[in-house]
């Protein structure tokens, strides 16, 4: 069975700082994605890196896919209170966009 | 455009009782995913269907549940009988043909005493 290990579990910072979270597998994925989730709703995608290697942007989300395609990370500078959330990875190892959830980061943002 | 629907938003049902679990995917959209997350598993794919067809039920749990898709409008997940350890929030997503963007509904939270 596959499976994503994200770390930290928890994080809890000051509005300001910076922070990375990692999500890790011995699989090989032809694509990755990162969501996010806020309580009492379903996740919501931020962004898919398919390629070794890639760097995507998204404001101040830096999201990185590992060379050999097993892990990836997301960065946030400057965190925000409304960056708080649960953050999800997820991988497709099969190629039929049958994606795999990671065990997530519950990240909470203090003003 | 409206985007996936969920119901009900919460159920609360007795150990042993049928529940039905319904999903509306967004207009267009030729996949459909059902999901289930808990504190302790986090979120698990159960089945999702290829043009109203099933094509990978290996995350359902046990013979307890079923999944149909009768139209390329609705869905439903069966549970039956229920049982406590049941109690999770149930998601449903779609996605467009050929597309990995999965988009999620708002989840039903069953709580099975």
């Amino acid at each position: 069975t596959q499976l994503l290990e994200q770390s930290p579990q928890f994080l809890s910072i000051q509005e300001g700082e910076n922070l990375t979270v990692y999500c890790n597998s011995s699989s090989v994925f032809s694509s990755l994605q990162w969501y996010r989730q806020e309580p009492g709703e379903g996740p919501v995608l931020l962004v898919t890196v398919v390629t070794g290697g890639e760097v995507k942007k998204l404001k101040r989300l830096t999201f990185q896919f590992g060379d050999a395609r097993k892990d990836s990370s997301l960065h946030i500078t400057a965190a925000q209170p409304g960056d708080t959330g649960l953050y999800l990875c997820a991988g497709d190892s099969s190629g039929t966009y049958k994606y795999i959830f990671g065990t997530g980061t519950r990240l909470k943002v203090l003003a | 455009d409206a985007g996936v629907i969920q119901s009900p938003r919460h159920e609360v049902t007795e150990m042993g009782q049928e529940v039905t679990l319904r999903c509306k995917p967004i207009s267009g959209h030729n996949s459909l995913f059902w999901y289930r997350q808990t504190m302790m598993r986090g979120l698990e794919l159960l089945i999702y269907f290829n043009n109203n067809v099933p094509i990978d039920d290996s995350g359902m749990p046990e013979d307890r549940f079923s999944a149909k898709m009768p139209n390329a409008s609705f869905s439903t997940l069966k549970i039956q009988p229920s049982e406590p350890r049941d109690s999770a929030v149930y998601f449903c997503a779609s996605s467009g043909a050929g597309r990995r963007e999965q988009y999620f509904g708002p989840g039903t939270r069953l709580t099975v005493t």
